[in-house]
């Protein structure tokens, strides 16, 4: 089971937004509603910002929003702030063969 | 507060085997899925292995299957990651993670580093 595929890079200046795709299969993204998204700064722990696709978890702010159309994932993070400036990994449930798959990857860059 | 905190990384040779420990806190452990995910140094993060609530269903990454074998006491709140058979590949930090949400991974642990190196 390969990874998902995302671009290596986002950036945006300040106030703007960002939008990060997750590119799969219909055997994971497409197949499921499971999509799930993390943030992650060097050296540190994931934290989980969307699950389900589009829910938030408590805590998270609604700047951070997700969607899905076909085999493609989508976090978008509105109202860039500084604070944002992390790595994002996208995860989808992928059968019960594979279990489950992140993506490659993204880092975002507030300018 | 709800923690995770993961210990028993260590250096050692190809071949060799470790048991990670993850304890947990703060919440009802035996009512909840856990995973093990790992990084490699600068690269992404990989799920490796989950186990269900009661140990009746664990389920494991294709190339750890057969050497990685997770393992819970829900007694002590307690989540294991037994390693055999160890590859420089499998060089990793290893975060333990509970299942929290439908198909995610909410809470987190800080994280252990084991080294495959000859």
């Amino acid at each position: 089971q390969s990874a998902l595929t995302q671009p290596p890079s986002a950036s945006g200046s300040p106030g703007q937004s960002v939008t990060i795709s997750c590119t799969g299969t219909s055997s994971d993204v497409g197949g499921y509603n499971s999509v799930s998204w993390y943030q992650q700064y060097p050296g540190k722990a994931p934290k989980l910002v969307i699950y389900e696709v589009n829910k938030r978890p408590s805590g998270v702010p609604d700047r951070f929003s997700g969607s899905k159309s076909g085999n493609t994932a989508s976090l978008t993070v509105s109202g860039l702030q500084a604070e944002d400036e992390a790595d994002y990994y996208c995860l989808s449930y992928a059968g019960t063969t594979f279990l489950y798959v992140f993506g490659t990857g993204t880092t975002v860059i507030v300018l | 507060e709800v923690q995770l905190v993961e210990s028993g990384g260590g250096l050692l040779q190809p071949g060799g085997s470790l048991r990670l420990s993850c304890e947990a806190s703060g919440f009802t452990f035996n009512r909840h899925w856990m995973s093990w995910v790992r990084q490699a140094p600068g690269k992404g993060l990989e799920w490796v292995a989950n186990m269900n609530p009661d140990a009746s269903e664990r389920n494991y990454l294709a190339s750890v299957r057969g050497r990685f074998t997770i393992f819970r006491d829900n007694a002590k709140k307690s989540l294991f990651l037994q390693m055999n058979s160890l590859r420089v590949e499998d060089t990793a930090t290893y975060y333990c993670a509970r299942e929290g949400l439908p198909f995610a991974r909410d809470v987190w642990g800080q994280g252990t580093t084991v080294i495959v190196s000859s």
